[in-house]
């Protein structure tokens, strides 16, 4: 609906396990961006991604890792993960990096559970 | 320990009755403000911003008030509807990253 599209919706995973999270934006922008959206703290920027290269990396740990081959695809792989690491996780995309006026479309979110 | 979640606040209004959504950022050098809806299984979508050089905005059934003095935002919705029923987030650009509110839970009785 909003043009960009995630998957899986739903994943549950081990804290052993390796899985990687895709983001696809049919909105022809050039900056994405990864969010973490938990019970327990507002929507948390983790990455920003600005014509496929890294401009923003907010403390986040190294078993979150993000990729992104294209302007149009965004992935977040994951390893290693904790149980506090269950939360819904959001792509987002807009025109260019600068946020002042730029609006951020998002996709649905992939609901994650760490067990 | 037993993990302790967001309380969001909530506000209940009848279908038909206006809302107002309140709302306190942090950062008096902030200098625009976006409001977001989010319903049960999707993502935030945009519904109005505002610069810091204005102190009032309307859209479409939606006036975002700015008063800069107290850093204080709000969202009014006119004559709720409800496809209203949502949480509401509240953002401001801080250097180059939106920084989110903890929002706040809408409920629309028919």
């Amino acid at each position: 609906e909003t043009g960009v599209t995630q998957t899986p919706r739903h994943l549950v995973m081990g804290m052993t396990n390796k899985k990687s999270l895709k983001c696809e934006q049919h909105l022809g922008h050039n900056a994405m961006y990864w969010y973490k959206q938990s019970a327990k703290k507002p929507l948390e920027l983790m990455f920003v991604y600005n014509f496929k290269e890294q401009t923003e990396n907010n403390s986040v740990p190294s078993r979150f890792s993000p990729e992104c081959p294209n302007s149009s695809h965004l992935f977040l792989h994951l390893h290693t993960l904790q149980p506090e690491d269950s939360a819904l996780y959001l792509c987002a995309s807009s025109q260019g990096e600068s946020l002042s006026y730029n609006e951020q479309f998002f996709g649905p979110g992939t609901r994650l559970t760490v067990l | 320990g037993e993990s302790v979640g967001l309380h969001l606040p909530t506000l209940s209004v009848q279908e038909g009755d206006n809302s107002i959504i309140n709302c306190a950022y942090s950062n008096s050098a902030s200098d625009y403000f976006i409001w977001y809806k989010q319903e049960s299984g999707k993502g935030p979508q945009f519904i109005i911003d505002i610069r810091s050089n204005m102190d009032k905005r309307q859209g479409q059934r939606v006036t975002v008030l700015l008063n800069k003095t107290v850093k204080h935002l709000s969202l009014q919705i006119a004559a709720t509807q409800p496809g209203d029923s949502a949480v509401y987030f509240c953002a401001e650009i801080d250097g180059n990253k939106l920084v989110f509110g903890a929002g706040t839970i809408l409920r629309v009785k028919s």
